[in-house]
Order: structure tokens, then sequence, then C-alpha cells
């Protein structure tokens, strides 16, 4: 079993629609939660970052973290075609080495 | 600040060849990183430097891969005698000490025939 489960997808949703995006995880010693965005052929992109649990809001997106479930999400209000791309989520117990998601690929259709 | 920068963007190499690809992080990031991202999956931890010096590398690094970071500043990660199996996305983050918001380069993608 991996370490990080991220939900396969792909999700297909109307432009406007609210995405979101779970996470699951094992190693109860991760305490730093990501979320990153990635375009094709391109690295990822740092959208939000927490630590511990609780929700934290900027914009259109929203992230949870709950530690005693080992459940992550993020949603993303009324969604744009430019929102469309691959998002992983991302963890870690320490300051230095993240585990990822295998990553979930989002079309916003216009 | 440009970013995390890596070079070169692609790379098709034949099995055997050695390949050396190089990162030049943000300016002022003491911490440096490199992952692998093959196709469909998460980026994998290869390895890290605090300023010059490499402080930890997965096991996922074999005796064919090296990298260096000399000054502290830019990076290279070297792979000997490449295999099929090497390709992939290689990434390269920064981060400044005491900070987990990696920052991560385009990646450079490496093809091995």
């Amino acid at each position: 079993q991996k370490e990080v489960e991220q939900d396969p997808g792909p999700l297909s949703v109307p432009e406007g629609a609210i995405v979101s995006l779970n996470c699951t995880y094992s190693n109860s010693a991760f305490q730093y939660f990501m979320w990153y965005r990635q375009y094709s052929r391109k690295g990822p992109e740092l959208l939000m970052y927490t630590y511990s649990s609780g929700n934290k809001e900027d914009g259109r997106f929203t992230a949870q973290v709950d530690k005693s479930s080992k459940y992550i999400s993020l949603f993303i209000r009324d969604s744009q075609p430019s929102d469309s791309a691959t998002y992983l989520c991302a963890m870690s117990e320490d300051d230095y080495k993240l585990s990822f998601g295998a990553g979930t690929t989002v079309t916003v259709r216009a | 600040d440009t970013g995390v920068s890596q070079d070169p963007r692609h790379k098709i190499t034949k099995r055997g060849q050695n390949v050396t690809f190089r990162c030049d992080p943000i300016s002022e990031h003491n911490r440096l990183y490199w992952y692998r991202q093959t196709l469909g999956q998460g980026p994998e931890f290869l390895t890290y430097f605090q300023n010059e010096a490499q402080l930890e590398k997965s096991r996922l690094l074999s005796d064919r891969f090296s990298a260096e970071r000399p000054k502290g500043s830019f990076s290279t990660l070297e792979i000997q005698r490449t295999e099929q199996g090497d390709s992939a996305m290689y990434l390269c983050a920064s981060s400044p000490t005491l900070n987990e918001k990696l920052f991560f380069g385009s990646g450079t993608q490496l093809s091995v025939l």
C-alpha cells in the first residue's frame, strides 16, 4: 500500500462547478500538507500549504486537513477552464522530504 | 526572482550513455532537492542539499546516479550508463531553510532509447 493515496480521476466538470479532490495517507507522523497544480510538461506549482489539521482558504481554493481520519481535501469553487490541470497532494513529516499522491487530472469544460 | 531553472528541458540518449542535468535554484534558497516523476505518478524524492552538503539520498538513487552542489549554488545530477528505466521527468526544487514550501522547476524530460 502506498503511503499516500489520491482519488485517481480523471474528473470532467462544467465551468462554474465545484471541484473536490481527496487524498488519504497512512503515516500519522505527517504534519505538513500541500496541494500542487501541474500543467502538462511543467513542474508542480504550489497552490496551498497547511500545517496540521484545519481549513485554509485562498481565493477560490479551500484546503481541509483531518489528521484524525488521515484525510485531506482541496475544493475549487467557480471552476474555470484555466483550472484544467493535474492536482497533486503532498505531505511530509519533516522539513525536507515530500510524499506525493499520483495526481488527479481535472478538465473544466467551457 | 526568476524561479528554479533547469537545463536541458529535454534529453534523448541511447542506453549506456552518460547524461548530466543542471539546476539553478531560486537565489538565496539554501535547500535544493531532486525528484523524479514517471508518467501518471507523483514526484518521488531522490536527494537533497543544504547549501553544498548532500544530506540524504533515497534508495531510489542507485550507484549510477550522482548529484553535486558545489559552492551551494547550482546543482548537477549525473546518470551514468543510462537504462531505459531511467526515462522520466527529473525535477529540481528549492526552498529557504526550515520551510516546506518547495518551488519546482519545469523539469528535464529524459528519454533513454
